[in-house]
């Protein structure tokens, strides 16, 4: 099956610092989505980007299907910016899922 | 546009109990798929329902079982309870198997 990796597993940053995760998969995918995981568990959908480049204010992504990689862009970090962010790909009808990036933001 | 729904928010069972879970789909959504988180672990891949039928089924033994209504809304069924089943369960409802997926906030389950 397919396989998805993210790096780093972990990253620690100062309040205002950029940040770039990576999403690294295996095969050819329909699918491709980027989440934030809060606390509490609630996953907040980022992007949804099978192929290209988008923007949503701080936040960017850009996947290249082609080299069978996406990135996910953070700008001027902020506290609330801190939690968990997956990617998640499409195969069939399901999504499989990366371990995921911790990101804390330190004010 | 109501977003999707999942209830109870927590819930404590016992060992070899029996536990239903539910979900109510986004409005316009006609396709729910249901994953297991366990802790510090990216979520696993239940099953999927799309128009009230088994539409795919992940690495979960029959114990699992699930239903989806007429109305989109759907059911995740978990019999003879055990402990690793202690996890987050997500829901996530699309518009058709492959689109964008949107998640509810989740239900917690301990298994003690």
């Amino acid at each position: 099956g397919i396989q998805v990796e993210q790096s780093p597993p972990d990253l620690i940053l100062q309040e205002g610092a950029n940040s770039t995760l990576r999403c690294n998969f295996s095969d050819s995918v329909n699918n491709l989505q980027w989440f934030h995981q809060n606390p509490w568990g609630q996953l907040i959908n980022l992007f949804y980007i099978p192929s290209g480049t988008k923007q949503n204010g701080r936040l960017s992504a850009t996947t290249v299907a082609t080299e069978r990689y996406s990135l996910l862009y953070i700008s001027s970090s902020q506290t609330t910016d801190s939690g968990v962010y997956f990617c998640a790909v499409g195969s069939n009808y399901q999504l499989i899922w990366g371990a995921g990036t911790k990101l804390i933001i330190k004010p | 546009e109501t977003g999707v729904t999942q209830s109870p928010t927590h819930l404590i069972k016992t060992r070899g109990q029996q536990v239903t879970l539910r979900c109510s789909s986004q409005s316009g959504h006609n396709t729910v798929s249901w994953y297991q988180q366990a802790l510090g672990q990216g979520p696993q891949f239940i099953f999927q329902y799309y128009r009230e039928e088994e539409n795919g089924r992940g690495n979960f033994p029959p114990r699992f079982s699930g239903l989806q209504f007429p109305n989109y809304s759907s059911e995740l069924n978990v019999n003879a309870l055990e402990l690793d089943d202690s996890a987050l369960y997500l829901c996530a409802s699309s518009l058709g198997r492959t689109t964008e997926a949107f998640f509810g906030q989740g239900t917690r389950l301990t298994v003690v």
